[in-house]
């Protein structure tokens, strides 16, 4: 079984740029986090997607940040314009819905971000 | 709010010790608990779930204990080796909002 794939694995980006994050989840998972990884921290959710409507996006700062997760599969988050404080790595997860017995979060290698 | 919070922050252990980290969570009303280990650079691999209505997982030389009344969990690993050093996560996912709630992780170094 194919696990949560994200591209790209590595972005370094000058302060006010934008940039766009791609996540692909495990085949038949409906639910898709993306979180936000801060150095020495624990990943923190920016937003959470069941198929393609958005179950929780209040941390999100969506002056800056967007996401979609068209046709209830792939996602794209995207910063725009970035700054500093942004510079962390970016995970995507995917799990089955609740309800399903084991609803395991399974995590991709995360885009490590870079504001210069 | 849920909150979680992992004890101690950081650990260092000679090879062969048996070991055990500390995870409490503010808000028992959970669905279950997720322990994951993270390698420096890399995503997060999961290393045992609990459901809410279990007590204990076992996985190899991994154990996971779950007491929900109290807001704990405990992640036992035994004869640790130096391969076993990594962050350890544990995130809580509540009844409410399907969200995974993450402590801050417990750097565990295993010395040769």
């Amino acid at each position: 079984e194919a696990g949560v794939a994200q591209s790209p694995r590595y972005k370094i980006i000058e302060k006010r740029q934008s940039v766009a994050f791609w996540c692909n989840p495990i085949s038949g998972h409906a639910t898709l986090y993306w979180y936000q990884q801060i150095l020495g921290q624990g990943p923190k959710l920016l937003i959470q997607f069941q198929n393609n409507g958005v179950v929780d996006d209040s941390q999100l700062p969506k002056d800056r940040f967007s996401a979609e997760r068209l046709k209830g599969v792939d996602s794209t988050l995207k910063i725009q314009p970035a700054k500093l404080e942004d510079s962390a790595v970016y995970l995507c997860a995917s799990s089955l819905v609740m309800g399903v017995r084991r609803t395991e979060a399974f995590f991709g290698q995360g885009t490590r971000l870079t504001v210069v | 709010k849920q909150e979680v919070t992992q004890i101690p922050a950081a650990l260092s252990v000679p090879e062969g010790e048996n070991l055990v980290l500390n995870c409490s969570f503010t808000d028992s009303a959970i669905y279950n608990l997720q322990w994951f280990r993270q390698d420096p650079g890399k995503g997060l691999t999961s290393l045992l779930l609990i459901q809410s209505s279990q007590r204990e997982q076992t996985s190899g030389r991994l154990n996971a204990s779950l007491d929900k009344s109290s807001g704990r969990s405990t992640l036992y690993i035994a004869a640790s080796q130096p391969g076993d050093s990594a962050t350890y996560l544990c995130a809580v996912r509540d009844n409410y909002g399907q969200n995974f709630v993450f402590g801050p992780g417990t750097r565990l170094s295993v010395l040769p």
